[in-house]
């Protein structure tokens, strides 16, 4: 099985900074499988990146997500207030379909 | 607008059986792979089974010859029939659209 190791933990910053979120795969992955989710308490998960780096409908562009083989990004250019999440990265070429275990962006 | 409505949820013994729903609108539902994610109390996502637009069925290990997902294309309606419940069953379980479009969640209780 694909193991997604994500990293940092937990984010601690102010609303107009740049984020960068880490999501490592235990071996290569197809880009096009590679995907960001966003949870916020108490909410389902809201699909934010597929295929490494399309935004899905409704996302605004200062999401970005980059990388291939085994590293993947997501990037947040200026966080906004409704930013303030937990990020999943996954991937989907098949099965078993792996979460990594989430990043948590916090308000400083 | 895409909806996946869900409802089954509750209160089960260990050893117990359970069927979740989900109904899908504002999609061609026989055209997508559908899928059922759980999340346990304060921890992460976790992937449970997934059918195919031609019924093909997946699952996890954790889950594998107890849960058996299917789907009613005439209905629009996916589903999880959950046998042998065990006390780790305990989670929020979410539909999934090809992980694109998400159900609200129900939350599944297992204990005695």
């Amino acid at each position: 099985d694909i193991v997604l190791t994500q990293s940092p933990g937990t984010l601690s910053l102010s609303p107009g900074e740049r984020v960068s979120l880490s999501c490592r795969a235990s071996q290569t992955i197809s880009s096009s499988h590679l995907a960001w989710h966003q949870q916020k308490p108490g909410q389902a998960p809201r699909l934010v990146i597929y295929g490494a780096s399309s935004r899905a409908t409704g996302i605004p562009d200062r999401f970005s997500g980059s990388g291939s083989g085994t590293d993947f990004t997501l990037t947040i250019s200026r966080v906004e207030p409704e930013d303030f999440a937990v990020y999943y990265c996954q991937h989907y070429g098949f099965s078993p379909y792996t979460f990594g275990q989430g990043t948590k962006l916090e308000i400083k | 607008e895409v909806q996946l409505v869900q409802s089954g949820g509750g209160l089960v013994q260990p050893g117990g059986s359970l069927r979740l729903s989900c109904v899908a609108s504002g999609i061609t539902f026989g055209t997508y792979s559908m899928n059922w994610v759980r999340q346990a109390p304060g921890k992460g996502l976790e992937w449970v089974s997934c059918i195919t637009s031609s019924s093909i069925r997946e699952y996890a290990a954790s889950v594998k010859g107890r849960f058996t997902i299917s789907r009613d294309s005439a209905e629009n309606s996916l589903f999880l029939q959950m046998d042998n419940l065990k006390d780790e069953d305990t989670a929020v379980y979410y539909c999934a659209r090809s992980f694109g479009n998400w159900g609200q969640g129900t939350l599944v209780t297992v204990s005695s």
